[in-house]
């Protein structure tokens, strides 16, 4: 399975900052995704990435404050924008490769905001 | 968005018990699969199921995907300290549009 470098692993911010976290696969992926795992909670679809185009927002999430590029097959940033400490939070990456390969996921970045 | 519903929510258990966990939805999924997360980590995929009625093991694990589609169950037989972590199931409906997901999570916890 595809093997994910997600940065950073943590950081604590100051409230009002935006944070960009980088996902780097070590071989192409059909696509691409971004999580969010509250404390103690379940992971939740922040967005599909999408290489070229938009990203697709599920409900609750917004491109002005999750704005996601993927600018090739390998890659794909996400932004967390104007933070507060209601976003403080396990963001995390994941990939699949095909149905049958499965959904990997990278080990995640640990935000806190002060 | 929709979460599905795992239970037990924790559980602790002697060292060598068997334990099991399940998952049901209201809505149908032609995948399921099952995540262990470690703290620090993000969640490593144990067992997929493609199949209404499917039984797969993968070592101490075996996981069935439900014949109504709406439901999943994993066990683990002979308990270890290192199965210690939460377990996730997820649901997958691949109608053109794949997304994933995942239900509430079920701490285990491993008394030697």
């Amino acid at each position: 399975s595809a093997v994910i470098s997600q940065k950073p692993s943590r950081d604590i911010c100051q409230r009002g900052t935006s944070l960009t976290i980088q996902c780097q696969v070590d071989s192409q992926v059909t696509m691409m995704f971004w999580y969010r795992q509250q404390p103690g909670q379940s992971l939740t679809l922040i967005a599909t990435a999408n290489q070229g185009s938009e990203a697709t927002y599920e409900s609750g999430f917004v491109i002005d404050k999750f704005p996601i590029s993927r600018p090739n097959l390998t890659f794909s940033t996400l932004t967390v924008s104007n933070m507060s400490p209601e976003d403080s939070s396990i963001y995390l990456c994941s990939v699949t490769q095909g149905l049958t390969y499965g959904y990997t996921f990278g080990s995640g970045t640990r935000l806190t905001v002060v | 968005g929709q979460q599905l519903n795992q239970s037990p929510q924790s559980m602790f258990i002697q060292e060598g018990e068997d334990v099991s966990m399940n998952c049901t939805s209201s809505s149908i999924f032609n995948t399921w699969l099952w995540y262990k997360q470690d703290p620090g980590e993000g969640p490593v995929l144990l067992i997929a199921l493609y199949k209404a009625g499917e039984l797969t093991s993968n070592g101490r694990l075996t996981a069935q995907f439900g014949i109504t589609r709406k439901d999943s169950f994993l066990n683990i037989s002979a308990s270890i300290p290192s199965d210690v972590g939460i377990y996730f199931c997820a649901g997958l409906y691949s109608g053109g549009y794949q997304k994933v997901t995942f239900g509430t999570g079920t701490k285990l916890q491993v008394i030697p």
